[in-house]
């Protein structure tokens, strides 16, 4: 199996631009989630999802991000506007609902000027 | 206060050296604990996990969780270069979805 798929794996925008982020979970996994990693507050759980629907937002830090999962192969999590706050790396995990292992994708390191 | 404290290092050690890694934490509800090595410019991969309180051991590697101090270790013995990586401890309250997890911990083994 590939893994968790993750693009761009890096990404470089101005101020106020919108941002996409891409994850393609394991196939047959049915659970995903999305992180976000700095170095001020470590590893955040932002958002996931059980077999498609968003279940806990209650990490998304404001309405300027969103995130979709139209299937059970593809994520994404969308910042509009960004700003150089938002600048991080974003990993997409996924799992099976029985065992308990996230596998993490490689991140997709954001950086807004 | 964060629920999960954890001292970020960086920790350096001769290749050979028992390393010892902890985390503590605030919230008496979590029932699961793991580490997770991440290497530079990589995604986080479970090293191992417990339940409640109690030693897990896995080859080189030896999780403990003691719930009366709300504080987790995890060892490495004999270390190997191939360690150096950063290691984060996560904990969870049942359902294996919401893991909060440390800062982490950057680890170097000199050869």
């Amino acid at each position: 199996d590939a893994g968790v798929i993750q693009s761009p794996r890096h990404e470089v925008t101005e101020m106020g631009q919108e941002v996409t982020l891409r994850c393609k979970p394991i196939s047959g996994h049915d659970y995903l989630f999305w992180y976000r990693q700095t170095m001020m507050r470590g590893l955040e759980l932002l958002i996931y999802f059980n077999n498609n629907v968003p279940i806990d937002d209650s990490g998304m830090p404001e309405d300027r991000f969103s995130a979709k999962m139209p299937n059970a192969s593809f994520s994404t999590l969308k910042i509009q506007p960004s700003e150089p706050r938002d600048s991080a790396v974003y990993f997409c995990a996924s799992r099976r609902s029985d065992p308990e292992t996230q596998y993490f994708g490689p991140g997709t390191r954001l950086l807004v000027l | 206060q964060k629920e999960v404290e954890q001292d970020p290092g960086p920790l350096s050690v001769p290749e050979g050296a028992i390393v010892s890694l902890n985390c503590t934490y605030s919230n008496s509800a979590f029932q699961y604990f793991m580490w997770y090595r991440q290497y530079s410019r990589k995604g986080p991969e479970l090293l191992m996990y417990t339940y409640s309180s109690g030693n897990k051991e896995d080859g080189r590697f030896t999780a403990q969780v003691d719930k009366s101090s709300k504080y987790i270790s995890l060892f490495i013995r004999d270390s190997q270069p191939s360690d150096s990586a950063t290691y984060l401890c996560a904990m969870e309250r049942g359902n294996f979805n919401k893991f909060y997890f440390g800062s982490g911990t950057k680890l170097n083994v000199k050869p």
